[in-house]
């Protein structure tokens, strides 16, 4: 079985800060590895996804994310926030369509 | 990727009415959709993988009697929450990815309130 683990269920930064969003997994077989952002009252979008080859991962909107399989980490990083960055974020793993989200970080950007 | 489409947006009815959410991929053709609920603040669960051509697949604890998912067609899976109560009031997503092991595509979701 596949399980996901976010630390921190809520980050601040201020604005142009590093971002910073820890995401752990377990997987008994190589995993499969997705970010979703999520806005307000709408469904997820895609930010990244690691699936095989290179373990640092560029994705949309400056976001890039890098897998370690010694640490099963899956961290979403961005070298400068913005304000349109506040959204909820998710990851997720994933091995044969079963996908399993962990619970969520919401990221807040301060002026 | 996928475009997905999930009507309505947003829906109110009354305690004992039944509500249904219908989502279409709009590009592609899926033959698995999945089901997720989200309640404020949480993550998503998954709550059934609709399979075209026969019987959803409920995640245990997800009363199938309630939540009647029919997947007709290769682009049309509908979500019938049966004789609501307030507790079902929750935001409720589709998703299809179009093949094991790659990304979901998800619709926009549908805001239930029962009221």
């Amino acid at each position: 079985a596949q399980s996901v683990t976010q630390l921190g269920s809520h980050v601040s930064v201020s604005e142009g800060a590093l971002v910073l969003l820890r995401c752990n997994y377990s997987s008994s077989v190589p995993p499969y590895l997705f970010w979703y952002v999520q806005y307000p009252n709408q469904g997820l979008q895609l930010l990244l996804k690691y699936t095989t080859g290179a373990t640092l991962v560029k994705g949309i909107n400056g976001f890039e994310a890098e897998f370690k399989k010694s640490e099963t980490s899956f961290h979403l990083t961005k070298p400068s926030a913005h304000m349109s960055d506040a959204a909820e974020y998710f990851c997720a793993v994933s091995y044969n369509n079963d996908m399993r989200f962990g619970a969520g970080t919401r990221l807040t950007v301060k002026p | 990727g996928a475009v997905v489409s999930q009507h309505p947006s947003w829906v109110i009815c009354k305690s004992g009415t039944s509500v249904k959410i219908e989502c279409r991929s709009l590009d592609f053709q899926a033959t698995t959709m999945f089901w997720y609920r989200q309640f404020p603040k949480q993550s998503l669960m998954l709550m059934a993988t609709s399979n075209e051509g026969s019987k959803a697949t409920y995640e245990q604890g997800v009363e199938k009697d309630k939540f009647l998912i029919n997947h007709a067609s290769l682009t049309l899976s509908t979500l019938t929450v049966t004789s609501a109560h307030p507790e079902d009031s929750s935001f409720y997503i589709c998703s299809v990815t179009q093949g094991a092991n790659t990304e979901a595509f998800f619709g926009q979701g549908t805001r239930l309130t029962v009221v």
